[in-house]
């Protein structure tokens, strides 16, 4: 069954610093993949998509994200960390018109 | 609408009653999906709905829940006599299909925060 793995459930970072968000998947074709950010009370927002070409795509709020296929990965990075990117981020496999999300990855940013 | 709308944003209900929520999807995106977020936890996936086909309701977790979609557009939810497990973020989302089965990428609305008392 097709499955996403977010190894770490929750990080903290200092403000300024570099940050990387892991995602494994399990899935037999070429999948597409997502990257969503929750903010405390909200909805989920799209930060990024991968569906073929380039292996390292852009995002907003300045993330950015590589797909490795040898290691189905899609982890999510960015250079420097601000106070409001605190959030829970949540990465996705694109299967047969359906989504399948991970656990999340809650991260808190010190000042 | 600009965006997936779901009411009521905050629902607090005795246990045993029934509640209805709903979500009025992005116009023209024919696939609709019933996401449950439990208290810091993932997404669950519940019911999923695309165009007129027969929707995909194996995540729903017991036969006390159940979802419509009229006239492809909006959709509610019904949880029967409401457990306070039920006790749960709501969140809906819409997409447009994207090639061959694929679908693009989900756009969600705000959630509904049930709370069965």
């Amino acid at each position: 069954a097709q499955s996403v793995t977010q190894p770490d459930i929750h990080i903290t970072v200092s403000e300024g610093a570099s940050l990387e968000l892991r995602c494994n998947y399990s899935y037999g074709a070429t999948p597409y993949l997502f990257w969503y950010v929750q903010s405390p009370g909200q909805g989920l927002q799209l930060l990024l998509k991968y569906f073929s070409g380039d292996t390292l795509v852009q995002g907003i709020k300045g993330f950015e994200a590589e797909f490795k296929r040898s290691q189905s990965s899609f982890n999510l990075r960015k250079p420097s960390v601000h106070w409001s990117d605190a959030a829970e981020y949540f990465c996705a496999v694109g299967v047969s018109q359906n989504f399948v999300f991970g656990p999340g990855t809650r991260l808190s940013v010190l000042p | 609408g600009a965006g997936v709308s779901q009411s009521p944003s905050n629902k607090v209900t005795e246990k045993g009653k029934d509640v209805e929520l709903r979500c009025d999807p992005i116009s023209g995106h024919t696939a609709l999906y019933w996401y449950r977020q439990s208290l810091g936890q993932g997404l669950e996936f519940l019911i999923y709905f695309q165009g007129n086909s027969a929707p995909d309701k194996s995540g729903l977790p017991s036969d006390r829940f159940s979802a419509e979609r009229t006239g492809g557009s909006v959709s509610t939810l019904t949880i029967q006599r409401t457990q306070q497990e039920d006790s749960a973020v709501y969140l809906c989302a819409s997409s447009l299909p994207g090639q061959g089965t694929m679908n693009t990428e989900a756009f969600f609305g705000q959630g509904t925060r049930l709370t069965v008392v």
